[in-house]
């Protein structure tokens, strides 16, 4: 079955850093590309970046370039979305998902709360 | 970047066909696939419709997709309407730098 495995919730104060994940399992994690989503807290999806763990090409959305950091280690499957200051406005559930021609696999999601 | 704008809500009753539109702001909306996803309370999405009118198995054939050029926009028709239905739905395509756009998403309530 395939599954993406997503790190628990995770509750942090402005100004720290922080590093969640999204482990893949059955199926070849380096053929298939892994997006990142946010999802704001009674809010639309929003498409935060990509990237295909076989050769770490990574791509991001306007609106979270510089702001955020996706990256893999294909040794152990995993995807990572990172934040080195967070804000209270990263308050947020982020999804990761597999991209085939769509969309098709899903994580459970992480729900990162910011605040003081 | 192109923009997906979805109405913010449609209503109707079970047995009932609903149609949710998606416009898109700028370029052709046939120049990229279309993605349809199902989003209920406390869940992660899920696909109903990929490649503008392609179901998943396991998608029930009640869900439907197509595109309009005349009117730049997809529509994901929902005909039998179930209880089931009720969640929020969002379009998504991809743009010419492989960057998803999601809709703004719209929910769907079954009276």
């Amino acid at each position: 079955e395939v599954q993406l495995v997503q790190s628990g919730a995770e509750v942090k104060k402005p100004g720290e850093s922080l590093k969640i994940s999204c482990k893949g399992s059955g199926y070849s994690f380096t053929s298939y590309w892994i997006g990142w989503v946010r999802q704001m807290p009674g809010k639309g999806l929003e498409w935060m970046g990509i990237i295909y763990p076989g050769d770490s090409d990574t791509r991001y959305s306007p609106s979270f370039q510089g702001q955020v950091t996706i990256s893999a280690d294909k040794s152990i499957s995993t995807a990572y979305l990172q934040w080195s200051s967070l804000k209270a406005s990263d308050t947020a559930m982020y999804y990761c998902a597999r991209r085939v021609n769509y969309m098709d696999v899903w994580g459970k999601g992480t729900t990162v709360t910011v605040s003081s | 970047n192109f923009m997906l704008t979805q109405p913010h809500s449609v209503s109707e009753s079970p047995g009932k066909t609903v149609t949710i539109s998606c416009t898109r702001s700028s370029g052709s909306i046939a120049s990229n696939y279309v993605q349809w996803y199902q989003q209920r309370p406390g869940s992660s999405p899920t696909t109903v419709i990929y490649e503008d009118n392609q179901r998943p198995s396991g998608v029930p054939d009640r869900f439907s997709g197509s595109i309009d050029s005349s009117s730049n926009s997809a529509s994901l028709t929902i005909s039998g309407l179930k209880t089931e239905d009720e969640a929020d739905y969002y379009c998504q395509s991809y743009d010419s730098s492989n960057q998803g756009v999601f809709g703004t998403g719209t929910k769907v309530t079954v009276l």
